[in-house]
């Protein structure tokens, strides 16, 4: 494998279900991103982390719970969403102390809550 | 507050004419500035940046884009578009706030769709 990679691909889950998100970087990166993207709406920065340590919630409801158990591993786990929270979920990464630490994509989770 | 502002949401052009996607910035200091592009179903593609240095800056499949600090642009290019460049673009800056998060603020995207 080689970059970013998520998955599932695709999720539909209805409203009282618990799923979670996966996310592998294999650029040797330190830093990794959860973002939301919506139809006709800019992408959202959801969670931020910096060597596992969590450096930025984005004012995420409590429904979407990250968890970085490591720097490749990114998940975010999901529990009574909303229809509303149907979206394309794109995990990044990232290398710090370096001056451009351009983000690198996975090609994204496409949920969809019934 | 920092931002990025992509004025047009769709830039239309025909197979083999030079193709523009425009993008402006407002951030204090010196910006750090990206583009991405997002082919269907897909996540983003990191395409090329500017840090430092020379303002045109040469990227992935003969994209280029030229900084512009009094004009505090940073515009896509390509001399020529083929119709496989038909996708969305965004442009981004590093927020200088973000300290070491590397977080960046993005544009709201530009579909480009060139047309044989």
């Amino acid at each position: 494998e080689t970059g970013v990679t998520q998955t599932p691909r695709h999720l539909v889950m209805g409203m009282t279900n618990k799923k979670s998100l996966k996310c592998e970087q294999h650029l040797g990166h330190n830093a990794m991103y959860w973002y939301k993207q919506s139809a006709k709406k800019p992408l959202e920065l959801m969670f931020v982390y910096n060597f596992k340590e969590q450096t930025e919630n984005n004012s995420v409801p409590s429904r979407f719970s990250p968890e970085c158990p490591n720097s490749s591993h990114l998940f975010l786990h999901l529990h009574t969403l909303q229809p509303e929270d149907s979206a394309l979920y794109l995990c990044a990464s990232s290398q710090l102390w370096t001056r451009s630490r351009e983000q690198y994509f996975g090609p994204g989770t496409r949920l969809t809550v019934t | 507050a920092q931002s990025v502002a992509q004025p047009e949401d769709q830039v239309n052009v025909a197979e083999g004419n030079p193709l523009t996607v425009k993008c402006t910035y407002s951030v204090s200091g010196n910006p750090y500035l990206f583009w991405y592009v997002q082919y269907p179903n897909r996540g983003l593609q990191f395409l090329l940046k500017y840090i430092t240095g020379d303002n045109l800056v040469k990227g992935s499949y003969g994209f280029e884009a030229e900084f512009n600090k009094s004009q505090t642009s940073f515009h896509l290019k390509k001399p020529s578009a083929l119709v496989s460049d038909s996708a969305l673009y965004f442009c981004a800056v590093r927020d200088p706030g973000s300290g070491n998060t590397g977080k960046l603020i993005f544009g709201q995207g530009t579909t480009l769709q060139v047309k044989p």
